[in-house]
Order: C-alpha cells, then structure tokens, then sequence
C-alpha cells in the first residue's frame, strides 16, 4: 500500500462517546499533520509532528488529542465531543515540515 | 498576519472555456506558494509549487503562475474531469512559523460538456 491511509472513512459518533481517528504513511516522511476541513472554511491545521515529537498544537480543544508513536502513523482521539466538530479531519504527511504535503483521503465525522 | 485569499469562490465553465483561478496573499516572506486540487470526498492532491515571483509550472490543461503578490492557475481548455476545488497555500518566514501551510478557502470549479 501506498500513500496516506486513513481509517475509518466514515464515523458517526454520539457526544459522549470515545473513538480514534488512524492514520499510516507509506512514504518514508518525517512529519504529520492533523486538519479540520469545515465546509466553507480553509483547512485548518490542528497538530504538527516532527519525528514523532509534537511541534505545534493550534489551539486545539483538550477534546481532541494527538498520538505519534512513530513517524509512519499517527492517531487523533475522540472524546465528548460537540457537534460543532462534525468536519472532514484529514490527516498529511511530508518529508519535513514545511515542504510538500501528502494527504490521505480523509474521515468524515458526524457528531450527534 | 499571513493571510490568503482565492477568488472567485466558484466558477462554472463550459468545456473548452479557458480561464483563471487566483490566490492573492500576504506574508512575511514567502517560502513557497502551493496548488492543489480536492475532488469531492478525498483528500487534497498536490499539483504544484512555486517559490519566486516570475516561476511557472505546467500540468496537462493547467498552468500556475506568480507574482509577488497573487498567483494564478490557468486552465486551458477545460474538461468536464477538471471540476474539482483547487486550493492555494503558503509557508511564510514569519517568526515561530514551524512550516506550516496557510491555506485559502479554494475555488470550486465546475466544467460542464
């Protein structure tokens, strides 16, 4: 397989519910990258890692948290979440920061 | 603050109605200007970068071009497969940037045949 993998696609969630969002770079890069994609709006960039240390967090609600555990997957955990947060979250990765990103195809979340 | 902005918001073209997609922005030293295109249900897929005023890059039916203020992807010909958003993005030099794109809110295309 090759590229950015993300699972699940779809996602339908209740307000107190826990799920996780996975992510997986078949490309040899260095960094990854969260996104939130509102219908609208620019993507914006929720969380940055760079050989799998966090080096941005925008101001991001705690309701939301970021894992790395290495650099080819990271992972993006649900918790109490509002239904304001319903977006398609797209996951990208590069082979630093700052140069060409890669993105997979994203998962789209609903939250009731 | 680094900004940008695409105009127009959508556009509807008839095939073979050539055109142009802008993308003005505003940063503190640019250190890349990035196209890419989104089709419905997908991630974004990168078309191209541009880092000086005066480069230009070529894809198929599409051309990017940039000044030092906005830049432009050209569409030439267009095909109904070219409807998709294209989305501009850049990387500035401002202070505490750690590389992050900038991205505008994109251009919606729709080619009809």
């Amino acid at each position: 397989e090759t590229g950015v993998t993300q699972t699940p696609r779809h996602l339908v969630m209740g307000m107190t519910n826990k799920k996780s969002l996975k992510c997986e770079q078949h490309l040899g890069h260095n960094a990854m990258y969260w996104y939130k994609q509102s219908a609208k709006k620019p993507l914006e960039l929720m969380f940055v890692y760079n050989f799998k240390e966090q080096t941005e967090n925008n101001s991001v609600p705690s309701r939301f948290s970021p894992e790395c555990p290495n650099s080819s997957h990271l992972f993006l955990h649900l918790h109490t979440l509002q239904p304001e947060d319903s977006a398609l979250y797209l996951c990208a990765s590069s082979q630093e920061t700052g140069n060409i990103q890669y993105f997979g195809a994203g998962t789209r979340l609903s939250v009731l | 603050e680094d900004q940008v902005t695409q105009s127009p918001e959508a556009l509807r073209l008839q095939e073979g109605e050539s055109s142009s997609l802008n993308c003005s922005y505003t940063v503190s030293g640019l250190r890349g200007l990035f196209w890419y295109r989104q089709d419905p249900g997908k991630g974004p897929e990168f078309l191209f970068t541009l880092y000086s005023a005066g480069e230009e890059k070529e894809k198929e039916r599409l051309k990017a071009t940039i000044t030092k203020k906005e830049s432009f992807l050209h569409i030439t010909a267009p095909k109904p497969e070219d409807s998709a958003t294209y989305l501009c993005a850049v990387r500035s030099l401002s202070p505490g940037n750690t590389g992050k794109l900038i991205f505008g809110q994109g251009t919606t295309l729709q080619v009809k045949p």
